[in-house]
């Protein structure tokens, strides 16, 4: 067990629909991160958070949008979902944003949108 | 900019036998860190073993250790004694000290223990 917490665990809606995945942290981590893995990108970053506050941006398209709240949990909100946007969301927490800082990864949340 | 590169898309390898897989990268930063998970098919990612670009020894942590090049910028995972829960998506992934500091990953490698 990472200590990461994301639920739901997996999601399944219609294209146009607006979900939001939830992240609880480890205890004790700053930094909370997105990726969005598919079968044919691989694991892409979307954004990272460190201590409520944007600190980098990948990939992530304008129809998502993310923030960390003060108790640090964090928040990806999917909207106007298409077809192509299904695929396994993880959240990933550090300590801090250190080289040697690894991630730890929540299990998941799995979203199919039909 | 950054880049990871591995090479094997799937592996097979016999039960108690080592597997080396490869992973290769580029970064202008001198500092930097590498990391591999692994990915079973129940879909979590496991953090497994880190390297830091200054570090002078190679990473081992239990059965894995890591075959740090510097100069050819590799970082190959080597498990030692093979088992069949190895069995699983192997990731490189890298991290620097640009400001952007998102882990970047690659492609990955299916690995397949055979019993």
């Amino acid at each position: 067990d990472s200590g990461v917490t994301q639920t739901p665990k997996h999601l399944i809606t219609a294209t146009g629909q607006r979900v939001t995945l939830r992240c609880s942290p480890r205890s004790g981590d700053l930094s909370v991160y997105w990726y969005q893995q598919s079968l044919d990108q691989g694991l892409q970053f979307l954004i990272q958070y460190y201590n409520g506050e944007e600190r980098a941006k990948g990939n992530i398209l304008e129809r998502f949008s993310a923030q960390q709240f003060p108790d640090l949990h964090s928040e990806l909100n999917l909207s106007s979902l298409e077809l192509g946007d299904s695929a396994l969301y993880f959240c990933a927490s550090s300590v801090d944003p250190d080289i040697n800082s690894p991630l730890h990864f929540g299990n998941g949340t799995r979203l199919t949108v039909t | 900019a950054q880049k990871i590169t591995q090479t094997q898309p799937g592996m097979f390898v016999q039960e108690k036998e080592a597997v080396t897989l490869d992973c290769t990268y580029d970064t202008s930063d001198p500092s930097y860190g590498l990391f591999w998970y692994k990915q079973p098919s129940s879909g979590e990612m496991i953090f497994l073993i880190y390297q830091g670009s200054y570090d002078q020894q190679n990473a081992t942590e239990g059965r894995y250790s890591l075959n740090f090049q510097k100069a050819r910028k590799s970082a190959n995972l080597v498990i030692s004694a093979s088992q069949l829960g190895d069995s699983a998506m192997y990731f490189c992934a890298m991290r620097d000290t640009n400001r952007d500091d998102k882990i970047i990953f690659g492609k990955g490698t299916r690995l397949h223990i055979l019993p």
